[in-house]
């Protein structure tokens, strides 16, 4: 169990730019979630895949987001046309059937600065 | 929609000493879950306990432990005899039943003082 890994750690982008970030879940998590943290603020839900289906994108996910998860394994976010107001932390999870019981594991977090 | 309240922003605690985070939640639910979460800085968020709401007793995880009150919808957590790597911020966090998504408060960030 090597963790949730999540890259880039930082961004810096300007406005108007497009990003990616990628999610690498624990290896057999088939169930992996995106999560937007801004400051002062809890995690906000973003959307869900089970393997590489993405079930559930939340209102939040404008049609500048798009999320995908080929193969059912790491999960890439792409903004586009970056926005002031997309800078956030962006916060991968991944579980199991079993640890949705409980609680997800948690990646480190992408830190997106739109300057 | 469920809610997730968490009414300090910050608290602070002297090391070895015991501090309450507070949480309340505003569901119709009858079948949830409740979770803390530890955010250190600049590093991954953890689960450090959770409670059913079937289950009337409260749930214990070393020397942190949690004050469920269901027909109130608080759920406190208390951290006993403070560590030095206690010290981050708490979120309070609910799901519903079988649901996969957790809601969150705003967070309580805990400082501890040597």
């Amino acid at each position: 169990d090597t963790g949730v890994s999540q890259n880039p750690r930082h961004k810096i982008t300007k406005r108007g730019q497009n990003v990616t970030f990628r999610c690498d879940p624990i290896s057999e998590h088939n169930r992996l979630y995106w999560y937007r943290q801004t400051l002062g603020q809890g995690p906000e839900f973003l959307t869900y895949f089970q393997n590489e289906a993405q079930l559930e994108k939340s209102r939040l996910l404008s049609d500048r987001f798009s999320a995908e998860r080929p193969k059912g394994s790491f999960s890439t976010l792409e903004i586009q046309r970056t926005e002031q107001g997309d800078s956030a932390m962006y916060l991968c999870a991944s579980s199991t059937q079993v640890h949705n019981l409980y609680g997800y594991t948690f990646g480190s977090g992408t830190r997106l600065t739109v300057v | 929609a469920q809610t997730v309240t968490q009414s300090q922003p910050e608290m602070s605690v002297q090391e070895a000493e015991t501090v309450t985070l507070s949480c309340t939640y505003d569901t119709s639910e009858s079948d949830y879950y409740l979770f803390w979460y530890k955010q250190p800085p600049s590093r991954q968020m953890i689960l450090v306990i959770r409670q059913e709401a079937y289950k009337q007793q409260n749930a214990t995880e070393n020397r942190f432990s949690v004050n469920f009150q269901k027909a109130a919808k608080s759920f406190s957590l208390k951290i006993s005899d403070s560590q030095l790597g206690d010290a981050a911020m708490y979120f309070c966090a609910y799901r519903r039943g079988s649901n996969y998504k957790l809601t969150f408060g705003k967070g309580t960030l805990l400082t501890v003082n040597p």
